[in-house]
């Protein structure tokens, strides 16, 4: 069946490192791919998303890049700041159904 | 305009007790999902609802749990006769279509002691 894998956390950088967070699907067929947040007494929303492979998804400095070759959506910021501070999950969602496919989420620890 | 709400925001409940959660959905969205989070692990799917179509249940771990939704509005979730394993944080889901972006709601943490 269809699956999200993402690295375990919880990863601690200190403030303007650079941030991977590792995401990889395993999917029948051509999935939309997502990264959600979930800052601290908040609720979980949409960060960036892709459609198709090649597409790069970004929003507020973070970028992930669909990867069929290596069925990946890696999670990259070129310098975090410590309000990045969250748990992020990678998702994905077939054409042919509805239901979201969420990686366990992964907790970032931004240190200033 | 308003998100997704949710309510109670907390609940806790005695072991075999029934409790009903809420969900006020994005108006005009006609996509509703709800969802269980349990402690340091990803989202579980439980159940859908499209319109006045037939809701996917497929998600529901057990009998103990149904959902029920008026149209295109409010929602409820109700497990019967609790037990300590459904404590979790349930949430719930909107969107304009089943293909397009889901906004969540706060969630409801549930703790059946």
């Amino acid at each position: 069946g269809n699956s999200v894998t993402q690295m375990e956390g919880p990863v601690t950088l200190s403030e303007e490192a650079f941030l991977t967070i590792n995401c990889t699907y395993t999917a029948t067929g051509y999935p939309s791919l997502f990264w959600y947040v979930q800052y601290p007494g908040e609720g979980l929303q949409l960060l960036l998303k892709a459609t198709k492979a090649d597409d790069k998804g970004s929003n507020k400095g973070f970028e992930a890049t669909y990867r069929k070759e290596t069925t990946s959506f890696h999670l990259e910021k070129g310098s975090v700041q410590v309000s990045d501070s969250a748990v992020y999950f990678c998702a994905l969602v077939m054409d042919s159904n509805y239901q979201l496919i969420w990686g366990a989420g992964t907790k970032l620890i931004i240190k200033p | 305009g308003a998100g997704v709400s949710q309510s109670p925001s907390n609940k806790v409940t005695e072991k075999g007790k029934d409790v009903e959660l809420r969900c006020d959905p994005i108006s005009g969205h006609t996509a509703l999902y709800w969802y269980r989070q349990r402690l340091g692990q990803g989202l579980e799917f439980l159940i859908y609802f499209q319109g006045n179509s037939a809701p996917d249940k497929s998600g529901l771990p057990s009998d103990r749990f149904s959902a029920e939704r008026t149209g295109e509005s409010v929602s409820t979730l109700t497990i019967q006769r609790t037990q300590q394993e459904d404590s979790a944080v349930y949430l719930c889901a909107s969107s304009a279509d089943r293909v397009n972006e889901q906004f969540f709601g706060p969630g409801t943490r549930l703790t059946v002691l």
